[in-house]
């Protein structure tokens, strides 16, 4: 149980173009995902906090207008990198919390999608 | 603000013998404590967790960590590598709020 998916596993656009990342958990309802990034060779940096029904929460530094998040349901989370530049490419993980059953902050995490921005 | 610092960026091995990653951490409060694994092209993987109850963790794959707040120590143990053990781990600390906080990771290479 508590499989997390992300469609796609890569993609490859132009820059000025706008990319879409959905996050699924597969077996389990989350009212809370997270998404991340991470550069070569570096660790997680978490973007932005995505709770099921209200607005995103984004950690300083981040452009919520850059990195739109949507999460219309209790099993799905979207992603849209607007206006790609070629410093976005990067690989990008969702995470999503369990709605009932965790007494921790156990996030189960996506596989990531990998971007380029050429 | 709850941190973690992962002591060392790469750790190599020979097959069998024991494996050790050490982290540290900083928080106001009694953490919560993770430690994940990240496979090339895969994603993370939760090894083990501490929640405050048992100091010693057992996880998945042999591996253990011991929490002691003496030492604001995790340090990841494994009495014999295996060479699918070869990845890229992270000591990780719940911020609060269910966010997480990521070390920089310790790349493990094991020889055969």
């Amino acid at each position: 149980g508590a499989v997390v998916s992300q469609h796609p596993s890569w993609v490859i656009c132009k820059s000025g173009t706008s990319v879409k990342i959905e996050c699924r958990s597969l077996d389990f309802q989350a009212t809370t995902m997270f998404w991340y990034r991470q550069f070569p060779k570096q660790s997680l940096m978490l973007m932005a906090t995505s709770n099921e029904g209200s607005k995103a929460t984004y950690e300083q530094g981040v452009e919520k207008d850059k990195f739109l998040i949507n999460h219309a349901s209790l099993t799905l989370s979207t992603l849209t990198v607007t206006s790609a530049h070629p410093e976005d490419s990067s690989f990008y993980i969702c995470s999503a919390r369990r709605l009932a059953g965790e007494i921790t902050d156990t996030q189960y995490f996506g596989p990531g999608t990998r971007l380029t921005v050429l | 603000a709850q941190s973690v610092t992962q002591l060392d960026s790469h750790v190599s091995v020979s097959e069998g013998t024991p494996v050790l990653l050490r982290c540290n951490y900083s928080s106001s409060y009694s953490p919560s404590l993770f430690w994940y694994v990240q496979h090339p092209n895969k994603g993370l993987q939760l090894l083990l967790k501490y929640t405050s109850a048992a100091t010693l963790v057992k996880g998945i794959n042999g591996f253990e960590a011991e929490f002691k707040k003496s030492e604001t120590s995790f340090h990841l143990t494994k009495p014999s590598a295996h060479m699918s053990d070869a990845a890229e781990y992270f000591c990780v600390v719940s911020k609060g709020d269910y966010k997480l906080s990521f070390g920089a990771g310790t790349t493990v290479t094991v020889r055969a």
